[in-house]
């Protein structure tokens, strides 16, 4: 149980244009999901926490109006890269949040979107 | 800030235990800590968390120290397909919806 989903799994493509990356939980509602940035060689770096129904939180220095978070419903949360840049070129991860517990959280990662912007 | 201290790199052979150590001088009450291995371009795996008791799965075994200052992750028979970059995590509560922040965790490299 507690899969994600994410897609496409690698994207290719031009300076200027704008990419959308999909994260779905398959099997159960997260209303929180988080998008994570991975250089290579370096460790996952959180960008922003996304919850169903709300405007999603950014970690500082992320440019919210650069990488647009969609979190419409209890399954599907969206990135959208916009006016992608070289330097936007990166390993693209989600997680999704779910219940154990009291205060007992899960989390579970889609298999990242490796994005090349040319 | 991680709030985590993993050594960078550690070996171990094939068939052996593999313990894999993780400083938390600084974690509270009610902060779980999480474990999770990254192969190479994949998203990371979940191995195991837990709060204040020794827990153990199919996976591996976790154990907390008393005071939580630290904690062990030990695959007991490490594999070849073991070999991956391990993050111990403490997971923030209070009202940072539960985020959990990457440090730069440990490489094992388990050897024939």
């Amino acid at each position: 149980g507690a899969v994600v989903s994410q897609h496409p799994s690698w994207v290719i493509c031009k300076s200027g244009t704008s990419v959308k990356i999909e994260c779905r939980s398959l099997d159960f509602q997260a209303t929180t999901m988080f998008w994570y940035r991975q250089f290579p060689k370096q460790s996952l770096m959180l960008m922003a926490t996304s919850n169903e129904g709300s405007k999603a939180t950014y970690e500082q220095g992320v440019e919210k109006d650069k990488f647009l978070i969609n979190h419409a419903s209890l399954t599907l949360s969206t990135l959208t890269v916009t006016s992608a840049h070289p330097e936007d070129s990166s390993f693209y991860i989600c997680s999704a949040r779910y219940t154990q517990g009291p205060m007992n959280y899960g989390y579970t990662f889609g298999s990242g979107t490796r994005l090349t912007v040319v | 800030d991680a709030k985590t201290t993993q050594p960078p790199s550690m070996d171990c052979a094939e068939g052996r235990a593999a313990n894999l150590p993780c400083n938390h001088s600084t974690i509270s009450g009610n902060e779980y800590v999480y474990w999770y291995r990254q192969i190479h371009s994949q998203g990371p795996q979940y191995i195991i968390h837990g709060l204040k008791n020794n827990e153990t799965n199919e996976m591996a075994s976790l154990i907390i120290t008393e005071d939580r200052k630290s904690s062990t992750l030990i695959l007991p028979h490490a594999t070849l397909r073991d070999t991956a970059v391990y993050y111990c995590i403490v997971r923030e509560g209070g009202t940072s919806y539960g985020k959990l922040t990457f440090g730069q965790g440990t490489i094992l490299t388990v050897h024939p």
